[in-house]
């Protein structure tokens, strides 16, 4: 069972829909990233967590220590935020990154 | 805005050749990291450098890959030879600073995608 795991692991919205994509991580964090990763390729990190809700724009990450679960949401959903999301958990023990599969959304207008 | 650069973007290359990838950080950034990527899966980490010293290199198979930041600033990834199973996304990433206890954002540059054949 890998330490992170996403869901879903594939995504497809029409424009306009309020979207979550969840996280669960089964180690101790210091801290938990939610990054985007557009189809070229490169990683734009959009939110580091230790606790609470977090919003920027149309996005928003919320996490639950006890619970060990994330989820980041996305309102009135656009076709430019079409890729992959990746969640990541800095680990408290080895302060390593532990990056989840992703999840793959495509937005249709 | 400040980015991480790496070269090439894309390379071809046929099994038992070198490649190497370079990657320029942030001006400032003191923790520079390699990961690889295959495809549908999430980054793993191979190496991670604190200025010129290498802090992690578990993952790294040192059989065939290296990869060294000589004056603390870019630095290069080689694998050789490649095989096969190399082909995937190779990102770099940097961050400012982190000190015990804290994290920080690392900044990914946009990857150097390897196909071997």
């Amino acid at each position: 069972k890998n330490e992170v795991e996403q869901s879903p692991q594939n995504l497809t919205a029409q424009e306009g829909e309020f979207i979550t994509i969840n996280c669960s991580y089964s180690v101790g964090i210091s801290a938990l990233h939610w990054l985007q990763q557009h189809p070229g390729g490169g990683i734009v990190s959009l939110f580091m967590l230790s606790s609470g809700k977090k919003k920027h724009g149309r996005l928003i990450a919320t996490i639950n220590i006890q619970e060990k679960h994330s989820s980041l949401h996305i309102t009135a959903s656009h076709p430019r935020d079409s890729a992959v999301y990746i969640c990541a958990v800095r680990s408290y023990n080895t302060d390593k990154l532990i990056f989840g599969t992703g999840t793959r959304l495509q937005v249709f207008p | 805005e400040a980015e991480v650069a790496q070269s090439p973007r894309y390379k071809i290359t046929e099994k038992s050749q070198a490649v190497a990838f370079w990657c320029d950080p942030i001006s400032g950034h003191a923790t520079l990291y390699w990961y690889r990527q295959i495809l549908g899966q999430g980054p793993e980490l191979l190496v991670q450098f604190q200025d010129e010293s290498v802090v992690d290199d578990s993952q790294l198979p040192k059989d065939r890959f290296s990869a060294e930041r000589l004056k603390g600033v870019d630095s290069t990834l080689k694998i050789q030879p490649a095989e096969l199973g190399d082909s995937a996304m190779y990102l770099c990433a940097s961050s400012l600073v982190r000190t015990s206890g804290a994290t920080d954002t690392q900044y990914f540059g946009p990857g150097t995608r390897l196909t071997v054949l």
